[in-house]
């Protein structure tokens, strides 16, 4: 079936550095890739939508500068948390348009993202 | 208005044990999906069931079963012969056809007892 490949799976940086997270959708095209963030115990927020080829979908309240959405390719999206800071901390998870038997998304591993 | 309202927020079952697990929808949009999924510890998210809003018939996935009654808009999943393997978060989402965006409820955290 269609995977979605999320890494890294675990992250830890400083105040002020910028962390990538990649997406990729292996054996099938993305031409969609939603971006979630989750805290603890909480259900998934939706942060933004990218598309290949074209500017992202930001949703209210999140900001662009800060976390950049990159989809350079059929295949791979990316997350750029940008000058990080601890209550960037979260579990950050992609997903793509499912493919095959059901009319859901395919949903990357996550990434927990720790700012120390 | 919440599209999608999940009221437990943790559940308990004996092993062996059938559990459902609530979840109430809201949407104009006639035609929609239904989905549950089981996020364990480990953080990803395992696709278990769906159901369409013109499917005649309850979803059924080996041990789970979807309680659709559509009058009363809601979407129960049951889960049969509860498993140890089974404790992890539950989230009901739908999808409406109109649109590409996904609805999350607020989860339900499913411990099975041995």
């Amino acid at each position: 079936g269609a995977v979605v490949s999320q890494h890294p799976s675990r992250v830890i940086c400083k105040s002020g550095t910028s962390v990538k997270i990649e997406c990729r959708s292996l054996d099938f095209q993305a031409t969609t890739m939603f971006w979630y963030r989750q805290f603890p115990k909480k259900s998934l927020m939706l942060m933004a939508t990218s598309n290949e080829g074209s500017k992202a979908t930001y949703e209210q309240g999140v900001e662009k500068d800060k976390f950049l959405i990159n989809h350079a390719s059929l295949t791979l999206s990316t997350l750029t948390v940008t000058s990080a800071h601890p209550e960037d901390s979260s579990f950050y998870i992609c997903s793509a348009p499912g493919v095959g038997g059901h009319y859901g998304y395919t949903f990357g591993s996550g990434t927990r993202l720790t700012v120390v | 208005a919440q599209k999608i309202t999940q009221t437990q927020p943790g559940m308990f079952v004996q092993e062996k044990e059938a559990v459902t697990l609530d979840c109430t929808y809201d949407t104009s949009d006639p035609s929609y999906g239904l989905f549950w999924y089981k996020q364990p510890s480990s953080g990803e998210m395992i696709f278990l069931i769906y159901q369409g809003s013109y499917d005649q018939q309850n979803a059924t996935e080996g041990r789970y079963s979807l309680n659709f009654q559509k009058a009363r808009k809601s979407a129960n999943l049951v889960i049969s012969a509860s498993q140890l393997g089974d404790s992890a978060m539950y989230f009901c989402a739908m999808r409406e056809a109109g649109g590409n965006q996904f609805y999350f409820g607020t989860g339900t955290s499913l411990t099975v007892i041995p």
